[in-house]
């Protein structure tokens, strides 16, 4: 099984600060015939259920602020929101789409300093 | 707009049954994987079982496996869960989510149901 890890476990921001989020895989999920990394970003706010943000680790969903990127490949992958605001507040989850068993990191807590 | 109600969630026994669903609108639900993923209170998520747009194929989480089975009507554009032997840890609410064309990630979600497994 493909185990997600994240860090930190939670985070204070200032508004419009940048707030940094890591997910790591134990296995690489980087599918090399199409070099693609099949990863997600899910955003899940108070009382609400997960909205993706971003897939293949760096592909903004229609209709996310510009505000949110991914990045990474591999193992290896971070979600930045650029200038927090007070909507971003929620815990973000990674996810693996690389194997059927669709494993979730275990989220990271975003607040406001 | 696609639209996912789930219902049926409770408090049940352990040891007990219960059967959730979740109906879909908005798109065309016969096309699309759909899956089961739930949150224990103050919890992260964990995905629970998917199946096929047909139906032909299933697949479930080792905590899962032998004790849920999941199923799905495409006439009626619902999605079942059927959940058995229920034990405390499977306190949950069980939110239903649509797939993406035949990769494992999604992109819509239903509001969830509670599931309370106490005596």
């Amino acid at each position: 099984d493909i185990v997600m890890t994240q860090s930190p476990d939670s985070l204070a921001v200032s508004l419009g600060e940048r707030a940094t989020i890591n997910c790591k895989s134990s296995q690489s999920v980087l599918y090399s015939s199409n070099n693609k990394n099949y990863l997600a970003w899910y955003q899940q706010r108070p009382g609400q259920p997960p909205k993706v943000l971003i897939n293949w680790a760096s592909t903004r969903e229609s209709g996310v602020p510009d505000r949110f990127s991914g990045s990474g490949s591999g193992t290896d992958f971070t979600l930045t929101i650029s200038s927090l605001q007070a909507e971003d507040v929620a815990v973000y989850y990674c996810q693996q789409y690389y194997d059927n068993l669709r494993t979730f990191g275990p989220g990271t807590k975003v607040e406001i300093k | 707009e696609v639209q996912l109600l789930e219902s049926g969630g409770d408090v049940i026994q352990p040891g007990g049954s219960l059967r959730l669903s979740c109906t879909a609108a908005g798109f065309t639900f016969s096309r699309y994987t759909m899956s089961w993923v739930r949150q224990a209170p103050g919890k992260g998520l964990e995905w629970v079982s998917a199946i096929t747009d047909s139906g032909g194929a299933t697949s479930y989480a080792d905590s899962v496996k032998g004790r849920f089975t999941i199923s799905r009507d495409n006439s009626k554009n619902t999605l079942y869960l059927q959940m058995n032997s229920l034990r405390a840890e499977d306190t949950a609410i069980y939110y239903c989510a649509k797939g993406v064309s035949s990769e494992y990630r999604f992109d819509y979600w239903g509001q969830g149901t509670l599931v309370t497994v106490s005596s």
